[in-house]
């Protein structure tokens, strides 16, 4: 089955921790996003990655970090640095960045904060 | 700068239309997205305009002028299945084509 995965659903972080979710697709899509939704809220775009080994800031990119290392995944830390963490979080991918293609999202991780 | 509006929350009857607006403002309009988000789940793909005019797919249709920065969504003969937030986005072409959402609209269907 193609699609995009994220992992885990839920996830606990403790105050001055790290934590990285997970994104994985196979749609062998070149561009990939991370997006934050907070209640009531639309989508705001964190980071985006267009090729393998390279990525750009979003709108609200500080206390995050990326990696895109192999095109098929694209990892988010929430470092310690971000103070208010607690969102739902939304990877998506398209074949490319332009153009009319459409995102297609992973089911998200929603990070609770202890 | 980029400005995406649309209303909080409407309702509607089952079996009805209902007509959900969005305009925007955008320096390089690169198309228009409609995606349908139930809660707690991830968002899915409806519609796509980038020219004026009608697209129409089922149930759904999506209207789009340009020059008014204007769209809507058109659902027919809904069903209780279509309660759901519709996010309006806007690609926007001198932003790296980047998507930008709006803040959703949650349509609530009554039996």
């Amino acid at each position: 089955d193609g699609g995009i995965t994220q992992s885990p659903k839920y996830l606990f972080r403790k105050e001055g921790q790290n934590v990285t979710l997970s994104c994985e697709q196979n749609l062998n899509h070149d561009a990939m996003y991370w997006y934050r939704q907070d209640p009531g809220q639309g989508l705001r775009l964190i980071y985006y990655s267009q090729i393998v080994n390279d990525f750009q800031k979003g709108d609200i990119a500080e206390g995050y970090s990326v990696s895109r290392e192999k095109k098929e995944s694209f990892p988010l830390t929430v470092t310690s640095a971000q103070k208010n963490p607690t969102a739902f979080y939304l990877c998506a991918s398209s074949i490319t960045a332009g153009g009319g293609k459409t995102q297609y999202f992973g089911p998200g991780t929603r990070l609770l904060v202890l | 700068g980029q400005n995406i509006d649309q209303p909080t929350e409407m309702t509607a009857t089952e079996g009805a239309i209902v007509q959900i607006n969005c305009t925007y403002q955008t320096s390089g309009f690169n198309g228009l997205f409609w995606y349908q988000q139930h809660a707690g789940e991830a968002p899915t793909f409806l519609s796509y305009n980038v020219l004026d005019g009608l697209e129409e797919k089922g149930r759904f249709s999506s209207f789009l002028s340009r020059s008014k920065g204007y769209s809507y969504l058109l659902l027919k003969e809904l069903q209780m299945k279509d309660s759901a937030s519709y996010l309006c986005a806007v690609r926007e072409m001198n932003r790296d084509d980047k998507i930008i959402f709006g803040k959703g609209t949650r349509l609530h269907i009554l039996p």
